[in-house]
């Protein structure tokens, strides 16, 4: 099963973009990439999710390589209220597989 | 409004004790989810159900027990023989079935468990 890596923290100022990565060089052909994101002691807030092509809605994109190896989740505008902890998630038509995601800091 | 309930949100409970957390949801939905997150780690899968009267064991799910016996219910039962039941316990929900491409899962609140 597909696996994912996140930096464990990443700081982004209020009003730009913030670009998290994620690595999954081990998913399989038919497997999802899903972003969550848990802001502190609450349950986790799905994002956005895709299989090949970019993908774009009201709170994100997700650009995901050729390759399908690594994939990057963009807050174009981001705020305060985005500061939270994002998975990368890769879905197997089975179970979730939650890493320890990526701490992003927003400030001011 | 529709959504997922646990309760309590904080439970204490003495070592030695089984414990039931419940989680009850009106999405209609038919896959329900167990997870477990520690502090500054990821959520760890527990148990899931698809369908009921029917679940399957996650990653982490020595020491715990479930059941499905209504679709909006689905109670976890953590027991003496979990080593470290302290943590934080999420439940979630989803329309998934089968084959369906899209699973987006809703979270619970959360049931912070502490085991003195």
């Amino acid at each position: 099963d597909a696996k994912t890596t996140q930096p464990p923290s990443m700081d982004c100022a209020e009003g730009r973009a913030a670009n998290l990565p994620c690595n999954h060089s081990t998913i399989s052909g038919n497997e999802y990439v899903y972003w969550y994101r848990q802001i502190h002691s609450q349950g986790p807030q799905y994002i956005i999710h895709g299989l090949k092509n970019n993908e774009t809605n009201e709170m994100a994109s997700l650009i995901i390589t050729e390759d399908r190896k690594s994939s990057t989740l963009i807050l174009p505008h981001a705020t305060l209220r985005d500061t939270a902890v994002y998975y990368c998630i890769v879905w197997n038509f089975n179970k979730f597989y939650f890493g320890s995601g990526t701490k992003l800091n927003v400030k001011p | 409004d529709g959504g997922i309930t646990q309760s309590p949100k904080y439970l204490f409970r003495k070592e030695g004790q089984n414990v039931t957390l419940s989680c009850e949801q009106n999405l209609n939905h038919d896959a329900m989810y167990w997870y477990r997150q520690d502090p500054g780690q990821g959520l760890r899968l527990i148990y899931y159900s698809q369908i009921v009267n029917d679940f399957q064991k996650g990653d982490i799910a020595e020491g715990y027990s479930v059941s499905r016996e209504k679709k909006e219910s689905f109670p976890l039962t953590v027991t003496s023989a979990q080593k470290n039941p302290t943590a934080f316990y999420l439940c979630a929900s989803s329309t998934r079935r089968g084959a369906s491409t899209y699973n987006e899962q809703f979270f619970g609140p959360g049931t912070r468990l502490t085991v003195l």
